[in-house]
């Protein structure tokens, strides 16, 4: 069965740095979100991407954030300058129409 | 502003137990909704997925239904097995798409 898949599994960074997280939505899907899991919080929405463009995003997702789909496969979250609060699962979904979001395995982000 | 809650927010029962988890939404206007499982740790598999003109959805021994005016879902799982256990996460979409989720219901199902 397809699935989202998600590189890598766990970050650790230092405060300050870019990070990159990877994925890869199931390959027929069209639109593509990522949302962030604080410990012992509630999962929250980031954004979501469709046709190339950013469609909804939210008030986490400030200019420290950008999303991008540099090929046909993947789709990236970067933050560009890693803050503490940013430690967190962050997770990639992906749906073939505007419901049914799928997720991935999550990358843990540990900022020191 | 949607708001989405679930209780309890952690439960414990024996195995052969059938069990109902609540979830609540303060904004009717709907799209779906989906219920979700998360193991510690792990990413979201989703269970079930009842869209807005439904009333509810059927998988194995879950049951969801959906009542959108009065802003609640509930989650039927019918003789609970030690492997149910798990955090189970409520979501809610309306016109966008994004998911809104509740904080969860833990559950514990002992032998």
């Amino acid at each position: 069965e397809p699935e989202v898949t998600q590189t890598p599994s766990h970050q650790v960074t230092q405060m300050g740095q870019e990070v990159i997280l990877r994925c890869v939505p199931i390959s027929n899907h069209l639109y593509f979100y990522w949302y962030r899991q604080i410990l012992g919080q509630k999962v929250e929405f980031l954004v979501s991407f469709y046709n190339n463009e950013i469609s909804e995003k939210s008030e986490i997702f400030d200019d420290q954030f950008s999303v991008e789909r540099p090929d046909g496969s993947n789709f990236t979250l970067k933050i560009r300058s890693t803050k503490l609060e940013d430690s967190a699962m962050y997770f990639c979904a992906s749906s073939e129409v505007r419901i049914g979001q799928y997720f991935g395995p999550g990358t843990r982000l540990t900022v020191t | 502003k949607q708001e989405v809650t679930q209780i309890p927010a952690a439960l414990s029962v024996p195995e052969g137990e059938n069990l109902v988890l609540n979830c609540s939404f303060t904004d009717s206007a709907i799209y779906n909704l989906q219920w979700f499982r998360q193991d510690p740790g792990k990413g979201l598999t989703s269970l079930l997925l009842i869209q807005s003109s439904q009333r509810e959805q059927t998988s194995g021994r879950l049951n969801a239904s959906l009542d959108k005016s009065s802003g609640r879902s509930t989650l039927y799982i019918a003789a609970s097995q030690p492997g149910d256990s798990a955090t189970y996460l409520c979501a809610v979409s309306g016109t966008a798409s994004k998911l809104t989720f509740g904080t969860g219901t833990r559950l514990q199902v002992t032998l």
